[in-house]
């Protein structure tokens, strides 16, 4: 039972426009979120987290909304730029759990030039 | 800046091998993890440590062990490798407080 999914396998997005990266959580106990993105043959890369304390966290181009009411979290990429095509993961984790992650399947991010 | 490294990058294993994977953290993280990456599931948890010699089983321990008799290292062991077992296994540490994980580049594990 995944308790932290990502819909979409795969996005296509034109160079400059916004990406929006979507992730749905079914653990009520989860009060960290983190995104990451990965290259292929590299370990993935800590990109922006968020607290459920906040709804929603900047970073440069990127920010965060979380919607605890809605058990979801999106990222969002403005603008998108060829070298944003990646992997991007959502994870979750629980205070106290030595922020053990659960990590989503993950999407593919394609920007086209 | 944390650096995490792996042994390997790529190995070919056969069916029956006894397999070692090593990780090294230089932050004097307290937490260290292993995970496998496959195609449309994501990163899975195998095995992770929040101390020396301890240890606790994720989500997907079968088949493996862990070994943590340094702090800074991490050994994941394939007692007898199967096929199933063909992955990318990603070794990760964290400090106690917890915050972001910060990811080795990975190694690419072949098993025939």
């Amino acid at each position: 039972d995944q308790q932290v999914k990502q819909n979409s396998p795969s996005l296509s997005v034109q160079e400059g426009r916004i990406s929006i990266l979507n992730c749905d959580y079914t653990n009520s106990m989860f009060d960290y979120f983190l995104w990451y993105k990965k290259y292929p043959a590299e370990g993935p890369t800590f990109l922006i987290s968020i607290s459920s304390i906040k709804d929603k966290n900047e970073d440069g181009r990127f920010t965060v909304f979380l919607n605890k009411s809605a058990k979801h979290l999106s990222l969002h990429i403005v603008p998108s730029q060829p070298g944003d095509s990646a992997v991007y993961f959502c994870a979750a984790s629980i205070s106290g759990s030595a922020r053990q992650l659960t990590f989503g399947s993950g999407t593919q991010l394609t920007v086209l030039p | 800046d944390v650096k995490v490294t792996q042994s390997s990058r790529y190995l070919v294993k056969r069916t029956g091998e006894k397999v070692f994977l090593e990780c090294v953290q230089d932050m004097d993280h307290e937490n260290m993890f292993w995970y496998r990456q496959d195609p449309g599931l994501g990163l899975r948890l195998i095995y992770f440590s929040y101390d020396v010699k301890m240890k606790e089983k994720g989500d997907i321990p079968e088949g493996y062990s862990v070994s943590r008799e340094k702090k800074e290292r991490f050994s994941l062991i394939l007692e007898s490798a199967s096929t199933n077992q063909t992955s990318m296994y990603l070794c990760a540490s964290t400090a106690p407080r917890g915050g972001e994980q910060y990811f080795g580049p990975g190694t690419r594990l072949t098993v025939t």
